[in-house]
């Protein structure tokens, strides 16, 4: 079935540097989204991205779709702690309305 | 409700007893999925509804697990002779017609079979 990877699984960074976590997908993506969950919290919706190569920003953190829809990114520019949390990604499993999320890329940031 | 709405928050079991995780969901969102997340692994599809059915379970990890959503808005999950295996948090999540297609979830159950 439809896999979807992520890496790291786990980065620790001081504050102020960037943060970059990728996602890999077995299949091509129809779209991907990607979800924030804080410790001890829920996941939380960031972006969806739906067209090849499509690059949307939300402030400090920017989301990239690749151009094979197979792989997405999100850099944190200039982390703060309260980026503190878990990102995933998620995308279509073998039918539209079935999310599959990855592993996940926990986040801890130094003050 | 303003949010999507699950109880128990925190549920200790015994191995072998049934177990019952309720979901409110957002009101007008016909979709509903329960996930199950266990400690340091993304969300694990169970089951998705779309209205009163089960449109596809095939998540279920067996024949113990068990979900209805008899009016087609709180949905019941249910969960039979449990096992320390089934120890979790069982996330529900539902989704509107409008938007981006995301997902709403809710705080979660966490479950704890002894």
């Amino acid at each position: 079935g439809q896999q979807v990877m992520q890496i790291p699984q786990y980065q620790h960074v001081q504050e102020g540097e960037d943060f970059t976590t990728y996602c890999n997908s077995s299949t091509t993506l129809s779209n991907i989204q990607w979800y924030k969950q804080r410790p001890g919290g829920h996941p939380v919706f960031l972006i969806q991205l739906v067209k090849s190569g499509e690059v949307k920003k939300q402030k400090r953190l920017t989301f990239q779709f690749g151009e094979a829809k197979k792989n997405s990114s999100l850099h944190i520019t200039a982390t703060q702690t309260t980026d503190v949390g878990t990102y995933f990604c998620a995308g279509p499993g073998d039918s539209s309305y079935k999310l599959i999320f990855g592993s996940g890329t926990r986040l801890l940031v130094r003050p | 409700g303003a949010g999507v709405s699950q109880t128990p928050s925190n549920k200790v079991t015994e191995k072998g007893k049934y177990v019952e995780l309720r979901c409110d969901p957002i009101s007008g969102h016909t979709a509903l999925y329960w996930y199950r997340q266990s400690l340091g692994q993304g969300p694990e599809f169970l089951i998705y509804f779309q209205g009163t059915g089960a449109a596809d379970d095939s998540g279920l990890p067996n024949d113990r697990f068990f979900a209805v959503r008899p009016e087609g808005s709180v949905s019941t999950l249910k969960i039979q002779r449990t096992e320390r295996g089934d120890s979790a948090v069982y996330l529900c999540a539902s989704r509107g017609r409008t938007g981006a297609g995301e997902l709403f979830f809710g705080e979660g159950s966490r479950l704890t079979v002894l």
